[in-house]
């Protein structure tokens, strides 16, 4: 069946970098692009970057811009997300979704990655 | 960017009761809104799509309309598993994709 799966929990401290996995199976990895989202604890959504699956061409939220980092590796299917210079308040779950065409909604989401940043 | 403002934030509702949530967006969006469920402790999961079409393998009881700015959410007749939060987004041209807020939808 279609899915994501993604790397297990990270614990990092302020300053280093976290780079998380994504890897897909169950359909074409080059037909779609993959988003990544991420969730505080006890909040709401909040929207990274999406990248190409295609091409690798990326687009980042402008608060991030500078911090993080979305590739894909064809060859293995899987995508990946850097966030550098890590912070206390990139503690969050870190999600991937595949972005379905013509609408772009996102319709299978990984289980997501517990990152924690702390002394 | 665009704005997307759900309300309300949280809800009480009973098992059978009609809900009804809304999103504005700040500007029109024609219909490039999708609304996505979420329970504690796991990922969002795809409800509606382009506004009003339903992902496959959601109930029925589940239906969205709207299109421009103004946008709802309806769960016709509330069942246990749907206490959830409800987050409304938006994919129109303009990247970033943003979110709603969320709706905490509580018995």
């Amino acid at each position: 069946q279609i899915q994501l799966e993604q790397s297990g929990a990270e614990v990092k401290k302020p300053g280093a970098s976290v780079k998380v996995s994504c890897k897909a199976s169950g359909y074409t990895f080059t037909s779609y692009g993959i988003s990544w989202v991420r969730q505080a604890p006890g909040q709401g959504l909040e929207w990274m970057g999406w990248i190409s699956g295609y091409n690798g061409h990326t687009n980042y939220a402008q608060k991030l811009q500078g911090r993080v980092s979305m590739t894909t590796d064809t060859s293995t299917y899987t995508a990946y997300m850097e966030l550098r210079s890590l912070r206390s308040d990139d503690t969050a779950v870190y999600y991937c979704a595949r972005v379905r065409g013509a609408t772009d909604a996102f319709d299978i989401w990984g289980e997501g990655t517990m990152v924690t940043v702390s002394s | 960017d665009i704005q997307m403002t759900q309300f309300p934030s949280s809800l009480s509702a009973s098992v059978g009761d009609r809900v009804t949530i809304t999103c504005r967006a700040s500007q029109s969006i024609n219909n490039f809104l999708n609304w996505y469920q979420q329970k504690p402790g796991k990922a969002p999961n795809l409800l509606i799509y382009a506004a009003s079409s339903l992902q496959s393998g959601v109930p029925s009881r589940f239906s969205g309309s709207g299109s421009g700015t103004d946008f709802t959410l309806t769960i016709s007749s509330l069942q246990p598993e749907d206490f959830a939060t409800y987050y409304c987004q938006q994919t129109y041209s303009t990247l970033p994709y943003t979110f709603g807020q969320g709706t905490k939808l509580e018995i």
